[in-house]
């Protein structure tokens, strides 16, 4: 059974880098699929955030690109986000998932961890 | 920018009921949309893939169809389980976009 599951502080202040870390368990990263980032502010929708391949190639909402750096690191089996410059809006429950890439679905899930940008 | 347009945004429905969901793609997608289902406190889970295709160990009474910008899910005959946000999703082109949501009540 493949699992995520996200790591990384609950509270940054603004202006700094958000960085969070998924762990992959159940499936080696480096088979295949592409891996990515979802997040969802409270009360709010969906918004993809970007993804990853394991040989380092990524894809970005535009929305975010400037501010948006996705990594893998296949030897711990994991991927992470790394996300500069936040703000108040930036606060959001960040999920990881395995992303099917182009025409494919979000088959697996971690928990969530929810973010929040505050001094 | 593919924008999804759910309909409704909220929906009261009585336990045995049919429920119909339309997520509405201001461009064609051909197939590439899925469904989630999001519980309170929980991470969405996949529902159906492709417009149509079930999932396994998705319960049967979990339906979807269309193609191009229109689609629909349709849960058959309500459980109390099924209290839940639903969220359409499209993953055609960049950037991959979801639909707003549609949270369904049970009466």
């Amino acid at each position: 059974q493949v699992q995520l599951q996200e790591s990384g502080p609950g509270l940054v202040k603004p202006s700094e880098t958000l960085s969070l870390t998924c762990a992959v368990s159940g499936y080696s990263i480096s088979s295949g699929y592409y891996w990515g980032w979802i997040r969802q502010p409270p009360g709010k929708g969906l918004e993809w955030i970007g993804s990853i391949y394991h040989s380092g190639s990524t894809y970005y909402n535009p929305s975010l690109k400037s501010r948006v750096t996705i990594s893998v690191d296949t030897s711990k089996n994991q991927f992470s986000l790394k996300l500069s410059s936040v703000t108040a809006a930036d606060t959001a429950v960040y999920y990881c998932a395995r992303d099917g890439g182009f025409y494919g679905d979000f088959d697996y899930w971690g928990q969530g961890t929810l973010v929040t940008v505050s001094s | 920018e593919i924008v999804l347009t759910q309909s409704p945004d909220f929906q009261s429905v009585t336990p045995k009921e049919k429920v119909t969901i339309t997520c509405r793609a201001s461009q064609s997608i051909g197939s590439s949309l899925h469904w989630y289902q999001q519980k309170p406190d929980q991470s969405p889970k996949l529902l159906i893939k492709y417009a149509s295709q079930s999932i396994s160990g998705v319960p049967s009474r979990f339906s979807g169809s269309g193609s191009g910008t229109d689609f629909t899910l349709t849960i058959n005959s309500l459980e109390a389980e099924d209290a839940a946000t639903y969220y359409c999703h499209q993953s055609s082109s960049l950037p991959f976009t979801f639909g707003g949501g549609t949270k369904v009540e049970i009466k």
